[in-house]
């Protein structure tokens, strides 16, 4: 059965640092989007993405933030300069055009240190 | 942003029994999802709601979609102790992209 990819499964940076998320749709979805969570908390909404922009996005993502889709399949979560406040599983979902189920990646834990 | 308020926040209950929870918002939604979560991995789709009214099984899981649209419930049947997890509902609104989740029913089965 597809499933959306992400790596890396951990990510370890030091505050300040920049890190690139990765995450690999499944194939034909339109939509993509990432999210985080929090240890103990509940998803957060950072970005959705459709037709090679940016269609939504939540507070959380602010300058330092941004995303790409740089070659039709990848699709990564850039974090310039990251902060402690950062640190969370970051979670990659993708849905088909046509109707609304969205599918989740197994997520990226980032530790800022 | 949305809030989406589930209940209960927590469950312990013993295996074989059925479970209810639910999720409330104070806006119209079009679409309400239900995910499973266990520790450290990603929400894993349980089911898909399109309509209000609409009543959906996934095995020993029914979902419904509440008839206000501000609502939708999650039942377990016959639990059993691989149902532990975090249960999230997830809803989007007419429009946008964005879905928003609930705040999370932590289900834990005593065996």
């Amino acid at each position: 059965e597809p499933e959306v990819t992400q790596t890396p499964s951990h990510q370890v940076t030091q505050m300040g640092q920049e890190v690139i998320l990765r995450c690999v749709p499944i194939s034909n979805h339109l939509y993509f989007y990432w999210y985080r969570q929090i240890l103990g908390q509940k998803v957060e909404f950072l970005v959705s993405f459709y037709n090679n922009e940016i269609s939504e996005k939540s507070e959380i993502f602010d300058d330092q933030f941004s995303v790409e889709r740089p070659d039709g399949s990848n699709f990564t979560l850039k974090i310039r300069s990251t902060k402690l406040e950062d640190s969370a599983m970051y979670f990659c979902a993708s849905r088909p055009g046509v109707n609304e189920k969205l599918f989740f990646g197994s997520g990226t834990q980032l530790s800022v240190l | 942003g949305q809030q989406l308020n589930q209940s209960p926040q927590s469950m312990f209950i013993q295996e074989g029994e059925d479970v209810s929870m639910n999720c409330t918002s104070s806006s119209i939604f079009n679409t309400w999802l239900w995910y499973k979560q266990d520790p450290g991995e990603g929400p894993v789709l349980l089911i898909a709601l399109y309509k209000a009214g609409e009543l959906t099984s996934n095995g020993r899981l029914t979902a419904q979609f509440g008839i206000t649209r501000k609502d939708s419930f999650l039942n377990i049947s016959a639990s059993i102790p691989s149902d532990v997890g975090i249960y999230f509902c997830a809803g989007r609104l007419l429009t946008g992209n964005q879905f928003y989740f609930g705040t999370g029913t932590s289900l834990t089965v005593i065996p």
